[in-house]
């Protein structure tokens, strides 16, 4: 079983609807960072969060430590959004980031 | 700030052949990291270091050396290429894990 769980593998919608895409973890975290990587594969940070909820334009990011749990949401999708979206942590007891396998997101017009 | 800078962005490489991916970051990180991605699948580490003069293996390290001379530059090596080592390669750099994480644009390896 992968340290980091990420769910759906890939996921298509259609233009304006709301999207979640959901994080799993099993280890102790100092924090979990929301990732996306663009088709030309450039990858650029989102969100990192140690507790709470986080919000940048559209996009949110919530976490529950007790549960071990994040989930990105992005509201009113754009077809300017389809990409792949990648979960990680960095590890209380070391010095890695451990990666989820990401979801894949499409967003048709 | 340049941020975290690879170079080469492409190359083929022919089976034995050895070369050195770069990678250099300005904003004083400790931590630095080297990523595989194949097609269709998410990151794999490759080597990680926590500071100069400190390196570490990651999940995937073989056939791969790496050095951290400097605050800056972690190069990671390729010696003897071989086609499984087709793929494309991230360096990323960061203050620590909890702090945000700064990818290179990425190098794209083929092994023929």
């Amino acid at each position: 079983k992968n340290e980091v769980e990420q769910s759906p593998q890939n996921l298509t919608a259609q233009e304006g609807e709301f999207i979640t895409i959901n994080c799993s973890y099993s280890v102790g975290i100092s924090a979990l960072h929301w990732l996306q990587q663009h088709p030309g594969g450039g990858i650029v940070s989102l969100f990192m969060l140690s507790s709470g909820k986080k919000k940048h334009g559209r996009l949110i990011a919530t976490i529950n430590i007790q549960e071990k749990h994040s989930s990105l949401h992005i509201t009113a999708s754009h077809p300017r959004d389809s990409a792949v979206y990648i979960c990680a942590v960095g590890e209380t007891s070391g010095s890695r980031l451990t990666f989820g396998e990401g979801t894949q997101l499409t967003v048709n017009p | 700030n340049a941020g975290v800078t690879q170079t080469p962005k492409f190359r083929i490489l022919k089976i034995g052949q050895s070369m050195t991916l770069q990678c250099t970051q300005d904003m004083n990180h400790n931590y630095m990291y080297w990523y595989r991605q194949d097609p269709g699948m998410g990151l794999k580490l490759i080597y990680y270091s926590v500071g100069a003069g400190i390196t570490d293996k990651g999940e995937v390290p073989n056939g791969y050396n790496v050095s951290r001379s400097t605050t800056e530059d972690f190069p990671l090596r390729l010696e003897l290429a071989a086609p499984s080592q087709t793929s494309v390669y991230f360096c990323a750099s960061t203050l620590n894990t909890g702090n945000t994480i700064y990818f290179g644009e990425g190098s794209w390896l083929t092994v023929v």
